[in-house]
């Protein structure tokens, strides 16, 4: 099984909201990524977490804050989101942060900001 | 200039051609060549990786690397209407983050 999950498929949120995106995998991956893509661009590194610890934030701002409250699960909660943060996000993961090679996505969450 | 420089096409083929995609690099410590599937507004799908150069062969799909020339290739035979879709190329160092292409938009029509 090489699923990743993604809840919800679709956002729609104000400016002045607070809401989470979910993510999680059974394949025992100890590396969890997430992305953001916007239309036809490809997929933008945001955070990386290693063994549910962040590893890698790639300068986001902080109305992006990521959460890896297990193995399997990660979150990103939002809030104050800017319209220019709409977007296509995307969680994967891989055996290790070391074997990005082997890295699955998740089907992604479109948001939209209102 | 970019790391990873990639047509992003659209390009078109008739049912049952060969689809030819490619990709440039220029960082010389890529040790790992990914190509990625991406059909409109899904997540992507890894469909192969090589490790440094050489040939892979998975079905239909043909992956090539040539370090010496820093190219990338992804071949498809017979294809098919539902090989429709953004075709990624990815590479990354033996310690380092994925780094994409911009995506190759690929249109097999019946």
């Amino acid at each position: 099984d090489t699923e990743v999950t993604q809840t919800p498929k679709h956002l729609v949120m104000g400016m002045t909201n607070k809401k989470s995106l979910k993510c999680e995998q059974h394949m025992g991956h100890r590396a969890m990524y997430w992305y953001k893509q916007k239309a036809k661009k490809p997929p933008e590194l945001m955070f990386v977490y290693s063994y549910e610890k962040l590893s890698i934030n790639e300068s986001v701002p902080s109305r992006f804050s990521p959460e890896c409250p297990n193995s399997s699960l990660l979150n990103l909660h939002l809030h104050a989101l800017q319209p220019e943060d709409s977007a296509l996000y995307l969680c994967a993961s891989s055996p290790r942060q070391e074997t990005q090679e082997t890295q699955y996505f998740g089907p992604g969450t479109r948001l939209l900001v209102l | 200039q970019k790391e990873v420089e990639q047509d992003p096409g659209p390009l078109s083929v008739p049912e049952g051609a060969i689809v030819s995609l490619n990709c440039t690099y220029s960082n010389s410590a890529f040790q790992y060549f990914m190509w990625y599937r991406q059909y409109s507004r899904k997540g992507p799908e890894l469909l192969m990786y090589t490790y440094s150069s050489g040939n892979k062969e998975d079905g239909r799909f043909t992956a090539q690397v040539d370090k010496s020339s820093k190219y990338i290739s992804l071949f498809i035979r017979d294809s098919q209407p539902s090989d429709s879709a953004t075709y990624l190329c990815a590479m990354k160092p033996s310690w380092g983050k994925l780094q994409f292409g911009a995506g190759t938009q690929v249109v097999v029509t019946p």
